[in-house]
C-alpha cells in the first residue's frame, strides 16, 4: 500500500519565488492535515481538510501560504512570496476519518524540506 | 503556548534494557493522547495511542500509561533493540488537532 505521498522531498528557492507543495493522501482517507516543522516551534498544524473542505486554516502564519484541495486525492501548499522564514520541514499527513478525530490516526508523509535563500 | 511538553530532550539506553519517555500536558480537554516515532529524512510514524478512560495501553513492546490526575503519560519500550534509535514526539487531541511535544532523541547503545 502507497503511504502518504509528497512532492518534491526538498526545495530551495530564493526569497520572493512561489513555491508549491503536493500531497497524495492515502486513497480512501477523508481527512488532509498540513503541518510544518521547526526547530523553534516543533510541529504545528497549519490547516486541514475533512472531505476536500477547509475546515481549520488558523494555523496558516499569515496571507501568504495558502492551500487548496480540489479533489481527494490532491492537495497544495502554495507560499507566495516566499521568504526566509518559511525554510522548515513541510508535512502533509492523512486520516481514515469522516469527522476529524484524531482517534483514527494520522498518518504523515515524509515531508518536504524547504530551503529559502 | 506549549501545551505539551517532552522535558528531556535526549535519552541515551543499552540494548535490552527499558527505555521511559516522559511527557507533560496542561489542557484538561485533551481525551486522546498518541505516541509517533521518527526517523531521519521521514515523516513521524504512529506508535502507540490512549484514551482517557484507561491507564494503561500495551503492544507488543510498548507500554503506555497515562496518569490524568497528574497531567502525565509515559512511554515504555522494553527491551530496547537498536531499531528504536529516533526521536519520539507525544501528542495529545481533544479533536481533530495534534498538540505535538518537542520530541525526545532515543539512542540505543550496542
Amino acid at each position: 500500500d502507497a503511504g502518504v505521498i509528497q512532492s518534491p522531498r526538498h526545495e530551495v528557492t530564493e526569497m520572493g519565488q512561489e513555491v508549491t507543495l503536493r500531497c497524495k493522501p492515502i486513497s480512501g482517507h477523508n481527512s488532509l492535515f498540513w503541518y510544518r516543522q521547526t526547530m523553534m516551534r516543533g510541529l504545528e498544524l497549519l490547516i486541514y481538510f475533512n472531505n476536500n473542505v477547509p475546515i481549520d486554516d488558523s494555523g496558516m502564519p499569515e496571507d501568504r501560504f495558502s492551500a487548496k484541495m480540489p479533489n481527494a486525492s490532491f492537495s497544495t501548499l502554495k507560499i507566495q512570496p516566499s521568504e526566509p522564514r518559511d525554510s522548515a520541514v513541510y508535512f502533509c499527513a492523512s486520516s481514515p476519518s469522516t469527522s476529524g478525530r484524531a482517534k483514527e490516526t494520522q498518518y504523515f508523509g515524509p515531508g518536504t524540506r524547504l530551503l529559502v535563500l | 503556548d506549549q501545551q505539551v511538553k517532552q522535558n528531556s530532550p535526549s535519552l541515551s539506553v543499552q540494548e535490552g534494557r527499558i527505555s521511559i519517555l516522559n511527557c507533560d500536558y496542561t489542557n484538561s480537554m485533551f481525551d486522546y493522547f498518541l505516541w509517533y516515532k521518527k526517523y531521519p529524512a521521514e515523516g513521524p510514524t504512529f506508535l502507540i495511542s490512549i484514551s482517557s478512560i484507561k491507564d494503561k495501553n500495551e503492544d507488543g513492546r510498548f507500554t503506555v500509561f497515562l496518569n490524568k490526575s497528574a497531567k502525565h503519560l509515559s512511554l515504555h519500550i522494553v527491551p530496547s533493540q537498536p531499531g528504536d534509535s529516533a526521536v519520539y514526539f507525544c501528542a495529545a487531541t481533544s479533536d481533530y488537532k495534534l498538540s505535538f511535544g518537542a520530541g525526545t532523541t532515543v539512542t540505543v547503545r550496542a
